[in-house]
């Protein structure tokens, strides 16, 4: 158990839809970051908050966005959902920098039909 | 444009050796190196993190050679339970991005 988690587990949803996934860091971390999986593929950074501000940004499409709140839990908003969103979304939490060492969470596994 | 390049995929058997390479020609001044491990429909684990020469912990070994253009996963004596997808990711502080490779698909074999 990495300390991280997040919720939902699985979401299924239709496309045009929105979506919102929560992500809790360890404690102690301020650091947040997004990746999304398709299947068999690598993966790919979205997005990082630091201590509730944006902090780097990766292959983050503008349907997408994401916010850190003062409790440091992280959302991460998906809408007008399309076929090929479906992925697995996993988050991440470090003490703070960049080369720290990241704590990924059990991922959410979006279907999109 | 890719930042780091890896084997697509590796066999082994149990008890052997197995290096994995991972080029990063890019490399930055403040950039470090590090592996993560991944087991299907989970997230990825930290392995270990280098900057420079040799790194050891528990479970692997790191290899960076004075160039830091690439860098080798040393895993020793790979089990059943190794078998897993192999990153390396290297951060890109200038511009605030993490590039993880393709990663390396190892299958170990009994």
């Amino acid at each position: 158990d990495s300390g991280v988690t997040q919720t939902p587990k699985h979401l299924i949803t239709a496309t045009g839809q929105r979506v919102t996934l929560r992500c809790s860091p360890r404690s102690g971390d301020l650091s947040v970051y997004w990746y999304q999986q398709s299947l068999d593929q690598g993966l790919q950074f979205l997005i990082q908050y630091y201590n509730g501000e944006e902090r780097a940004k990766g292959n983050i499409l503008e349907r997408f966005s994401a916010q850190q709140f003062p409790d440091l839990h992280s959302e991460l908003n998906l809408s007008s959902l399309e076929l090929g969103d479906s992925a697995l979304y996993f988050c991440a939490s470090s003490v703070g920098t960049l080369q720290d060492e990241q704590f990924f969470g059990p991922g959410t596994r979006l279907t999109v039909l | 444009l890719a930042k780091t390049t890896q084997p697509i995929s590796m066999d082994s058997y149990e008890g052997q050796e197995v290096n994995i390479t991972c080029s990063h020609n890019n490399i930055a001044t403040n950039d470090y190196i590090t592996w993560y491990q991944q087991f299907p429909s989970q997230g990825p684990r930290f392995i270990i993190q280098g900057y420079k020469t040799k790194v050891t912990n528990e479970v692997a070994s790191l290899f960076i050679p004075a160039d830091r253009k690439s860098s080798t996963l040393s895993l020793p004596r790979v089990s059943l339970s190794d078998t897993a997808v192999y990153y390396c990711l290297v951060g890109e502080n200038n511009f605030n991005k993490f590039y993880f490779g393709s990663g390396t698909k190892l299958n170990v074999k009994p």
